[in-house]
């Protein structure tokens, strides 16, 4: 079955270590995106990126970094500068992040949720 | 800045009632996403508006953006308890060369026997 897998479903770090989370898509999607979710705060999103190789900030990037070395693969690090990391994360993708993605929804992963302490 | 206001923010009704959520951006809506989510787990894409004045429906959830697309409304008919759970609203807004899809702040909806 095609769709998105996020893992781990819980991660658990000591504050000051960096910690990757793993975003994979088997949906031939050019787009994708990470969305962290707080309590009462919905979505913000984080990074995306529209096409391997490159990768746009989103609102809140501080403290994070991405990669886009594969299509199917979008891996998010939440660093030691990320002042409240403790949080749950989205992934998602759709088809094309071009002005073509109006017609386009997002389908998201089942989220890892991250607690440092 | 919230680019999306949704309200309200948590919804309680009794079983069988209707029910209205609100969507509302201060910019021109080119796509416009309904979602819902479960506690703890990803989303689940509900409707896609595009067209000003457009409606959809999926058995008992209704939504419309309205003809300035600027506003949308979700609304849930003869609610019941599987219709609990939180409920997004996102839309496409260019930044240079690419598209965003943001997200309001959701509403929190129960429903009770």
């Amino acid at each position: 079955d095609g769709g998105i897998t996020q893992s781990p479903k819980y991660l658990f770090r000591k504050e000051g270590q960096n910690v990757t989370l793993s975003c994979e898509q088997n949906l031939n999607h050019d787009a994708m995106y990470w969305y962290r979710q707080d309590p009462g705060q919905g979505l913000r999103l984080i990074y995306y990126s529209q096409i391997v190789n490159d990768f746009q900030k989103g609102d809140i990037a501080e403290g994070y970094s991405v990669s886009r070395e594969k299509k199917e693969s979008f891996p998010l690090t939440v660093t030691s500068a990320q002042k409240n990391p403790t949080a749950f994360y989205l992934c998602a993708s759709r088809r094309d992040g071009g002005s073509s993605s109006y017609n386009s929804p997002l389908h998201f992963g089942n989220g890892t949720r991250l607690t440092v302490t | 800045s919230q680019e999306l206001e949704q309200s309200p923010q948590s919804l309680i009704v009794q079983e069988g009632k209707n029910l209205t959520i609100n969507c509302t951006s201060s910019k021109t809506l080119y796509g416009l996403y309904w979602y819902k989510q479960k506690y703890g787990e990803g989303l689940i894409f509900l409707m896609m508006l595009q067209k000003g004045g457009e409606e959809k429906s999926h058995e008992k959830i209704t939504a419309k953006l309205d003809e300035k697309k600027q506003q949308s409304s979700l609304h849930i008919t003869a609610s019941q308890p599987s219709h609990a759970g939180i409920y997004l609203c996102g839309a496409d807004f260019r930044s240079g060369n690419t598209d965003k899809l943001i997200f309001g702040t959701g509403t929190r909806l129960q429903v009770f026997p």
